[in-house]
């Protein structure tokens, strides 16, 4: 199973709700990302979680809070977004956290929209 | 600061040409380099991946070269279908080769 799958697919929440997006993959990767990606622009790294430990905060507001229960699973909890949150959320794995040496597996993505 | 540059926004071209995708990078120098399909509201799909001491790698239709003097990759297409229409990104180790950092991408159409 060369899969990553991400839940839900679309999201649309108000600036005061709090919500969740859900990653998930099965092919035993130990490290796991969360991308965000604006239109007609190129995924920007939010998150590394290397052994389900958190290696990398790309300086990202604490609206977003990256949570990681297993080695499987990578959740993105959000809170008080802004409208200028509203972008597609990717999740990414990778066999191991070496970046350029291994390739990452991507998720459909989460479309949020913030109101 | 690093930065890594595809050479244009869209490029048009034939069926059955062979397309030829450019990336550029200055002020660093990445041990891998890697190429990854987008298509539209869809996550990347890694495509290839060349290490530094690799001049070039091929699968399938597709070829990658990497030229570390010049500090640039060509990303070949050949006997190109409509199907191959889609987005393409190259990617990078950052700074201190602690994040993979892509470049804006090229859409590639493929026309009948």
């Amino acid at each position: 199973d060369t899969e990553v799958t991400q839940t839900p697919k679309h999201l649309v929440m108000g600036m005061t709700n709090k919500k969740s997006l859900k990653c998930e993959q099965h092919m035993g990767h130990r490290a796991m990302y969360w991308y965000k990606q604006k239109a007609k622009k190129p995924p920007e790294l939010m998150f590394v979680y290397s052994y389900e430990k958190l290696s990398i905060n790309e300086s990202v507001p604490s609206r977003f809070s990256p949570e990681c229960p297993n080695s499987s699973l990578l959740n993105l909890h959000l809170h008080a977004l802004q409208p200028e949150d509203s972008a597609l959320y990717l999740c990414a794995s990778s066999q191991e956290p070496g970046f350029g040496s291994y390739e990452q597996y991507f998720g459909p993505g989460t479309r949020l929209t913030v109101t | 600061s690093q930065k890594i540059e595809q050479n244009s926004e869209a490029l048009n071209i034939q069926e059955g040409k062979t397309a030829t995708l450019t990336c550029n990078y200055t002020n660093y120098s990445p041990a891998y380099l890697q190429w990854y399909r987008q298509d539209p509201g869809r996550g990347p799909v890694f495509l290839l991946l060349i290490r530094e001491n690799e001049k070039e790698k091929r699968k399938e239709r597709l070829k990658v070269t990497f030229d570390t003097t010049l500090k640039q990759s060509l990303f070949h297409i050949t006997a190109s279908q409509p199907a191959d229409s889609a987005t393409y990104l190259c990617a990078l180790e950052g700074t201190g080769y602690s994040t993979l950092t892509f470049g804006k991408g090229t859409m590639l159409l493929v026309s009948p």
